[in-house]
């Protein structure tokens, strides 16, 4: 089946400094992937999405390249700031899965601080 | 961009009484809703999917009976969580999409359930 796995955390960063969070996926067949942000007490938002191979997804200075070759989508940010911190999970939808609806498989999260 | 909405965001209830959740599209007609149960410092764990219409998919493991839902209309889905306990406390979020699975998943902020 479909999985995702993330970088453990919590993340705890100095404001400006560089952010990278790995995600990688194991899937049966060509999955679009995402990333989305879940600040204290609220819903997920996408960040950014990825629908093959190659693609980079953008968003708000955040960035992530599917690679295929290495099941990977990593998310990247040069400088974060303070109202960066949040929980970023990594998911896949599998689109081309017969009767799955396009259900999302998602990663554990990874909490982000960052400080003054 | 397309907004859900849940209600109510949190509720306390006792123990053996029954709750319902609403999550309504509010600005797209949802085909498809999904209900999600999120615990604390964990990633969400799908529940089931429902068609506007259809019977709801219930995920492995979670008891239909248990909790209900409902997609009588294209903008309303419902989550009854029937003789509620403390062990059903948790964050429950819904999502919905317009149409088929290459559509974009609209995440609910959330409902916070307290069973004392």
């Amino acid at each position: 089946g479909n999985s995702v796995t993330q970088m453990e955390g919590p993340v705890t960063l100095s404001e400006e400094a560089f952010l990278t969070i790995n995600c990688t996926y194991t899937a049966t067949g060509y999955p679009s992937l995402f990333w989305y942000v879940q600040y204290p007490g609220e819903g997920l938002q996408l960040l950014l999405k990825a629908t093959k191979a190659d693609d980079k997804g953008s968003n708000k200075g955040f960035e992530a390249t599917y690679r295929k070759e290495t099941t990977s989508f990593h998310l990247e940010k040069g400088s974060v700031q303070v109202s960066d911190s949040a929980v970023y999970f990594c998911a896949l939808s599998d689109l081309t899965l017969r009767g799955n609806a396009g259900k999302s498989t998602f990663g554990d999260g990874t909490t982000l601080t960052v400080k003054p | 961009g397309a907004v859900v909405s849940q209600h109510p965001s949190w509720v306390i209830c006792k123990s053996g009484t029954s709750v319902k959740i609403e999550c309504r599209s509010l600005d797209f007609q949802a085909t498809t809703m999904f209900w999600y149960r999120q615990f604390p410092k964990q990633s969400l764990m799908l529940m089931a999917t429902s068609n506007e219409g259809s019977k709801a998919t219930y995920e492995q493991g979670v008891e239909k009976d248990k909790f209900l839902i409902n997609h009588a209309s294209l903008t309303l889905s419902t989550l009854t969580v029937t003789s509620a306990h403390p062990e059903d406390s948790s964050f429950y979020i819904c999502s919905a999409r317009e149409g088929d699975p290459s559509y974009e998943q609209y995440f609910g902020p959330g409902t916070r359930l307290t069973v004392t």
